[in-house]
């Protein structure tokens, strides 16, 4: 069966300071992978999506990158975090060809101080 | 990609059908209906999806009109854990992104 990690469960950080959020998937090969950002009190916001391993897709104009180093890896960075980028942030994964039907991580809550 | 109309909030007694509905009256041909549903601090999580037909899983019943303009998704036997945001998605088969709404907020009491 396909499981999907996410590290940290929770960040506090300065303004400022960098970020780095990791998402892995097991028991899948070449899936879709997605970065969602959710604010306090707001829908969620696809930020990023991938195909395949260094190919990444940028939904939003923002602060912060993506980077997909393995098959299986999802990083979410920034050098600079800022106070808007506070949030629960959410990895998941899709099979290529059912888009449609995403599989969700349980995600990193993060607090920029 | 179509938009969807969904009530703000809802409440339902525990043991009781939830019917959930969703207006997506701008829906094309080939989109097909998503609901998902997130429990607070968690995840979003997939439910069932359809395209004209009616479709169950172990989770859910989908009941899309023939027009195809609104769905209904039915929880047939809610349970304090079925409370959770619930969304419904317009979204094409090969699309690569899902857009959630603002969902409606499903309330079980017991």
């Amino acid at each position: 069966s396909q499981t999907i990690h996410q590290w940290p469960a929770t960040l506090v950080q300065p303004v400022g300071s960098p970020l780095s959020l990791e998402c892995t998937v097991e028991g899948t090969s070449n899936p879709n992978l997605y970065w969602y950002r959710q604010a306090a009190g707001r829908g969620l916001q696809l930020l990023f999506y991938s195909v395949g391993i260094g190919q990444i897709s940028s939904e939003v104009p923002q602060n912060l990158s993506a980077s997909r180093p393995q098959d299986r890896q999802f990083i979410l960075s920034s050098k600079k975090l800022l106070l808007s980028d506070s949030g629960f942030y959410l990895c998941a994964w899709s099979w290529v060809l059912l888009q449609g039907e995403q599989f969700f991580g349980p995600g990193t809550r993060l607090t920029v101080l | 990609d179509a938009k969807t109309t969904q009530p703000t909030s809802m409440d339902c007694a525990e043991g009781r059908a939830a019917n959930l509905p969703c207006n997506h009256s701008t829906i094309s041909g080939n989109e097909y209906v998503y609901w998902y549903r997130q429990i607070h601090s968690q995840g979003p999580q997939y439910i069932i999806h359809g395209l004209k037909n009616n479709e169950t899983n172990e989770m859910a019943s989908l009941i899309i009109t023939e027009d195809r303009k609104s769905s209904t998704l039915i929880l047939p036997h809610a349970t304090l854990r079925d409370t959770a945001v619930y969304y419904c998605i317009p979204i094409y088969q090969g699309a690569q992104k899902l857009v959630f709404g603002q969902g409606t907020r499903l309330t079980i009491n017991p």
